[in-house]
């Protein structure tokens, strides 16, 4: 069991590019979330997949989010034309199950310029 | 819909001294409740969680919580506080039921702990 890895741990971008965000749940997790988190403020959550099926969104992610779990393990998260709004930790989690704890990870960190 | 709040955004202790964090949920449906804590720089770790077994939960580095239904709490405690405890403490709360098993989050409490 390594635990959750995100890739990258931080990114400097400049406002209106693209950036693609990766998270690995443990291995055999089913069911992956993932959240945003500013400063001073708890995580909101995002999204969320059981295997490859993306099942909710919140009214968070606007259009020029998208995120991705496309063989039911590893994720990506991609935001377009991004924003200095964006700037926040993006954090992911997985879990074996609905009842399961949820196992989260390093999270990587977003400045957009 | 479900909420947390956290009493508190920073509580300063002396070493050896009761930690105590305060959190209050709202929920229309029996709630699973718990609590994390984040190390700067780092992710979420699970301190407890409270899943309508025993109402008094015990977690790990020494911390409990209870389950409080008709104060509608489920506060954080730990006896004697220690330098490594200083860290951001999470509080939330879920609902498996219909929820998808996302969490809400508090807005988190900053612990200090003075030497």
């Amino acid at each position: 069991d390594t635990g959750v890895s995100q890739d990258p741990r931080h990114k400097i971008t400049k406002r209106g590019q693209n950036v693609t965000f990766r998270c690995d749940p443990i291995s055999e997790h089913n069911r992956l979330y993932w959240y945003r988190q500013t400063l001073g403020q708890g995580p909101e959550f995002l999204t969320y997949f059981q295997n490859e099926a993306q099942l909710e969104k919140s009214r968070l992610l606007s259009d020029r989010f998208s995120a991705e779990r496309p063989k039911g393990s590893f994720s990506t998260l991609e935001i377009q034309r991004t924003e200095q709004g964006d700037s926040a930790m993006y954090l992911c989690a997985s879990s074996q199950t609905l009842q399961e704890t949820q196992y989260f990870g390093p999270g990587t960190r977003l400045l957009v310029l | 819909a479900q909420s947390v709040t956290q009493l508190g955004s920073h509580v300063s202790v002396s070493e050896g001294a009761l930690v105590l964090l305060r959190c209050n949920y709202s929920s229309s449906v029996p709630p699973y409740l718990f609590w994390y804590v984040q190390y700067p720089n780092q992710g979420l770790q699970l301190l407890l969680k409270y899943t309508s077994a025993a109402t008094l939960v015990k977690g790990i580095n020494g911390f409990e919580a209870e389950f409080k239904k008709s104060e509608t709490s489920f506060h954080l405690t730990k006896p004697s506080a220690h330098m490594s405890d200083a860290a951001e403490y999470f509080c939330a709360v879920s609902n498996w039921d219909n929820q998808g098993g996302k969490l809400i989050f508090g807005q988190g409490t900053e612990l200090s702990v003075k030497p």
